[in-house]
């Protein structure tokens, strides 16, 4: 069966250093994809990412960055320079190709940037 | 595009009560879902529909119903509430499983 443990319930920063999200995924499917979601303090679901598991480039969007490794089945999120609006709850979600489900999702690591 | 539209926002249910969470989309998304959200436990799935007249469970479906007549709405039916329903519920569509799902603002439900 599909898991994503992400195992850092809460992360505490100071504005401007660099932090790192962990996400470990287990799956028994060869072709699956995964997601991270942002949900601030508003509560809205926010999209940040999908990754298919045949590409394993990192990908950067701004002061966002992913770092994909099968060989460790991690799927990590760093954020660059933060943000006190970084401040929220992030997910890492896994969906299986040949699954049946939807998303299965992390328990969340909640990212709090103090000025 | 309004995109995932939910209602109401909040509301409160007395146990036993029963009621529905409306869903729609405005995108001809295929693939719908509704999830719950509690403390400290992410998101996990309850009903999703790959098309219209086509639903099926999730990890936690018991005490809720659901069905797609038409691919713009799947609304969830809570048929008895239990305060266990307590929770956030969030609707989410998606061009199909594997696909990036768009989430609804979600509705807050106390169930007392």
């Amino acid at each position: 069966a599909q898991k994503v443990t992400q195992a850092q319930t809460e992360i505490s920063v100071v504005e401007k250093e660099d932090v790192t999200l962990d996400c470990v995924y287990e799956t028994r499917d060869t072709t699956y994809y995964l997601f991270w979601y942002k949900q601030p303090p508003s509560g809205e679901l926010v999209f940040l990412i999908r990754r298919n598991s045949f590409d394993e480039q990192n990908e950067i969007s701004g002061r966002y960055s992913w770092n994909f490794q099968k060989s460790t089945s991690s799927f990590n999120f760093t954020i660059t320079a933060s943000q006190v609006v970084d401040s929220a709850v992030y997910f890492c979600a896994l969906s299986e190709q040949g699954g049946a489900d939807g998303l299965t999702f992390g328990k969340g690591t909640h990212l709090i940037i103090q000025p | 595009n309004a995109g995932v539209t939910q209602t109401p926002k909040f509301q409160v249910l007395k146990t036993g009560q029963s009621m529905t969470l409306q869903c729609a989309q405005d995108m001809n998304h295929e693939y719908m879902s509704w999830y719950r959200q509690d403390p400290g436990m992410g998101l996990r799935l309850i009903h999703y529909s790959v098309g219209a007249g086509i639903t099926d469970q999730g990890e936690v479906p018991n005490g809720y119903n659901v069905s797609r007549s038409t691919t713009e709405d799947f609304p969830l039916r809570l048929l008895s509430a239990a305060p266990s329903q307590t929770s956030v519920y969030f609707c989410a569509s998606s061009l199909s499983r594997t696909y990036e799902q768009y989430f609804g603002p979600g509705t807050r439900l106390t169930v007392t």
